[in-house]
């Protein structure tokens, strides 16, 4: 059974919509993240979260917000979508917030397509 | 300009060989990280090297901070190696990891 869901797995939006992004880790780690992957740039860091608090933020637009419901659920809302926002976006977790010391688990991604 | 580079961009093998994977930064260095892309996508943490050396099976992480590289060996390469390697470096004392290119590692039967 997979430990980290992400949905869903495809997205397609219109350009200036709002979407949602679902994780949900069963791994019963304290800390979640987000990261962002597209054809342009090489991965990166979006968010860190530890026990429901955001922890850092590499993220300069406010378009994107992390949403915390539960201790294993970090979802993220982006909204006015534009088409650079297309990418394939990462869920991960890991027992604690040690940074780049704990092993982190990732999900199999959301891929997001802006038109 | 870029803090994390990555070196070769790519690399085919021959099932046996080994593989030589070389980060470069050029920023002060807390944390160093390295991570597995499969070819589908998905990504496992593979090695947290800050400094000196560190082996996992095949694998062997050596960190020289002074000389601002890291380097991932693959002994003995096999198919299953086949994918993108990524490093992350973290300055500073907060987590906000900066990534490589990747090295796309490709081994052939």
């Amino acid at each position: 059974d997979p430990k980290i869901i992400q949905k869903p797995k495809y997205l397609v939006a219109v350009t200036g919509s709002e979407k949602i992004l679902i994780c949900e880790q069963y791994l019963g780690h304290n800390a979640m993240y987000w990261y962002r992957q597209s054809a342009k740039k090489p991965l990166e860091f979006m968010f860190s979260y530890s026990y429901q608090k955001l922890m850092d933020n590499q993220t300069a637009s406010s378009r994107f917000q992390p949403q915390s419901s539960k201790k294993n659920h970090l979802d993220l809302q982006i909204t006015a979508l534009k088409p650079d926002d297309s990418a394939t976006y990462f869920c991960a977790s890991s027992q604690e917030t040690g940074g780049a010391r704990d092993t982190q688990y990732f999900g199999p991604g959301t891929r997001l397509l802006v038109l | 300009g870029q803090q994390v580079q990555q070196s070769p961009t790519s690399l085919v093998l021959q099932e046996g060989e080994n593989a030589e994977l070389q980060c470069n930064f050029s920023t002060s260095l807390n944390s160093m990280q390295w991570f597995y892309q499969r070819p589908g996508g998905s990504l496992i943490s593979v090695f947290y090297n800050p400094s000196g050396t560190k082996q996992s099976g095949r694998l062997t992480s050596t960190t020289v901070i002074k000389e601002r590289r890291s380097s991932l060996h693959i002994s003995s390469s096999q198919i299953t190696d086949s994918g993108t390697y990524l490093c992350a470096l973290t300055s500073g004392g907060n987590y906000k990891p900066t990534f490589g290119k990747g090295t796309s590692l490709v081994v052939h039967p």
